[in-house]
């Protein structure tokens, strides 16, 4: 069974950085697009960037590429989001998903609150 | 960037009825589109991709058609788990795009 587990979030104040995580099993993982998505509250769905299988390809909305990093360790079967000068903005719900022309696999979901 | 403009915003539907969904590209994706379902604190749930293409596990009462740009999610006969919100999502060029949604409500 394809699983993946979001986690890191939390309640960080204006203008700090914080990393997500995203477990991946039940597939192999360094054969795959990873991606991640964000959910404002109430809104709807932003795509944020994708990494492909060996980190050579990451590709980000463009108003996000300064402020968010993606990574993965296909050793650990993770995959990353680095988030850096976060604001008021950025508060949502973080997906990571496996990417690809679909996203046929989506986590739970792991709640950013950006607040002082 | 790729527009998706998906309408309609939300609506209500009888168990009855045919249920129909669109979202039109701002140019062509050469059905690079895909539709999702997320019900309320859940993460979305893949329906059809490929434009036409049915996921794995999802009810044929859920169909995906084209004609030019506009795409179209049909649901047939829905049932009352069919509730929440849809989206769509172009895949054809980066930045990948997703409509605005459709909340559909069953009565």
């Amino acid at each position: 069974e394809v699983k993946l587990v979001e986690s890191g979030g939390g309640l960080v104040q204006p203008g700090r950085s914080l990393k997500l995580s995203c477990a991946a099993s039940g597939f192999s993982f360094n054969d795959y697009w990873m991606g991640w998505v964000r959910q404002a509250p109430g809104k709807g769905l932003e795509w944020i960037g994708e990494i492909n299988q060996d980190s050579s390809t990451i590709n980000y909305t463009p108003s996000l590429k300064d402020k968010f990093t993606i990574s993965r360790d296909n050793a650990q079967n993770t995959l990353y989001l680095q988030m850096s000068k976060l604001g008021s903005e950025d508060t949502a719900i973080y997906y990571c998903a496996r990417a690809g022309w679909s996203f046929a696999y989506w986590g739970q979901g792991t709640l950013v609150t950006v607040s002082s | 960037d790729i527009q998706m403009t998906q309408s309609p915003a939300s609506l209500s539907a009888s168990l009855e009825e045919i249920v129909t969904i669109t979202c039109k590209a701002s140019q062509g994706i050469d059905d690079y589109l895909s539709w999702y379902q997320q019900k309320p604190g859940k993460s979305p749930q893949l329906l059809i991709y490929d434009a036409t293409s049915l996921a794995d596990g999802v009810p044929s009462r859920f169909s995906g058609s084209r004609s030019g740009t506009q795409y179209s999610l049909k649901i047939s006969r829905p049932q009352v788990d069919d509730s929440g919100i849809y989206y769509c999502l172009q895949s054809y060029s980066t930045p990948p795009t997703f409509g605005a949604g459709t909340k559909l409500e069953l009565k």
